[in-house]
This record gives structure tokens, sequence and C-alpha cells, in this order.
């Protein structure tokens, strides 16, 4: 079955600073793509939802780029302020279990004022 | 107005005992799942349904039972509770359709003595 990698687990960045989160995934036919947002004491909030024909989406103040070729979704926070400062989750929908999905295991982001 | 909720919020709960976790969804969809997150593992399925009176064995069911019995409604039961199921958990509800996403409530706090 699909399995879902993300990287880093910590991230600490300052105010104004750009940050990446990179996942990696195993399915090269999965096509429904996720990153949560889940801040301290809270469940995981939908940030964004990608379909492989997209490459690039864009939410307010961040960027999710979809590489189908080497099957990397990463998520860039163009220029991060405190309030960004969460955990982020990426998710994979399974090709085979189409109401099944696989998440990464989070990065925590800082961001220092 | 909160479209998924849980409750208790915080549970301890002695070794040994039965834990029911309730789950409530005003969203109509027809699927729930319920996960638990700990630290290093991420999100990982315990149990999930279809609709009312289904529940479908997740990656992790064994010492978990599950309730539908409606379609607002998920029940996660734990009949004979260890301190290895102290842990965060999550509901989440979602629909069919291409995406599928899942919308989560905000967790409760279970503690196993």
């Amino acid at each position: 079955g699909e399995q879902v990698e993300q990287r880093p687990p910590h991230l600490s960045v300052r105010e104004g600073d750009s940050a990446v989160i990179i996942c990696t995934y195993t399915d090269p036919n999965s096509y429904y793509f996720f990153w949560y947002k889940q801040e301290p004491g809270a469940g995981l909030q939908l940030l964004m939802k990608v379909f492989s024909s997209t490459e690039i989406n864009e939410g307010q103040g961040f960027t999710v780029l979809l590489n189908k070729k080497d099957k990397q979704l990463s998520l860039n926070l163009t220029a991060a302020h405190p309030g960004d400062s969460a955990v982020y989750f990426c998710a994979v929908r399974e090709d085979t279990n189409a109401y099944k999905v696989i998440f990464g295991k989070g990065t925590h982001l800082h961001v220092l004022p | 107005e909160a479209a998924v909720t849980q409750s208790p919020r915080n549970k301890v709960a002695v070794t040994g005992g039965k834990v029911t976790l309730s789950c409530n969804q005003t969203n109509n969809h027809n699927n729930m799942y319920w996960y638990r997150q700990d630290t290093g593992h991420g999100l990982r399925l315990i149990h999930y349904s279809y609709g009312a009176g289904s529940t479908e064995k997740g990656d992790i069911p064994d010492g978990y039972k599950a309730s539908r019995p409606s379609q607002e409604n998920f029940s996660l039961i734990l009949e004979l509770a260890t301190p290895s199921q102290t842990s965060v958990y999550f509901c989440a509800s979602g629909d069919w359709g291409n995406y599928a996403e899942q919308f989560f409530g905000p967790g409760t706090r279970l503690t196993v003595l």
C-alpha cells in the first residue's frame, strides 16, 4: 500500500522567512493529496487539497507544489509569521481504497518573532 | 458551528475498565473515521464506517470496537482499556467524491492508568 514520508520532523524559522515541508509518496497511481494544519490542542484543519493535474496551488501565504515524476508534494510558506506555528501533515488518498488516507508523521513548525 | 464534535474531551480511565468515546457530525457525511495520534507515529486509522450500521477495521483495530448507530454518530469502544491505549483520539467525517477529504473533530485525550 501507499507509504508517505514527511520531512523535516521539526523546523524553526524566523518571522518573514520561508519554510518548506516535503512529503514523498510511493504509489505512482495516487491522485489526491492534502495538507492539514494542527494547532495546539486542536484537530486537523484542511489547508489545501491537490489533484494530480494541478501542479501548483496557492493559498493565503503558501504554495503547494506536486512533482509527480519524483512523487513529491511540498508545502512552502512564503513569509512565515508566528500564527503559522503548528504541526503540518501531508496526506495521500490511497488508490486501491478510495476512502483511506495515509498521513505523514507531521512537521512541527515554530516561527520565531 | 463545529461540524464534528467529540466527547469527552479528556478522559482518565483505569486499566481493565470500559471506555466509550463518542463522535457526532452535522456534515451529513456518509463516512466516518477514528484515528489515534501518538508521537512518532502520526495518525493511525483504527476503524471507519461507510454509513449507519457499518464498521470496518482500519490499520490498528486490535483492542477497539466501533459502533455507527446513525448517520451522525460514531463511537469507539475500549472494552478492556490498557495503558498502551493512552493517546489522543480523533474522529473525522468525509463523503464520497473525487477528493473524499476528511474533516476532523477536536480530539479526545485519553489516559489509562
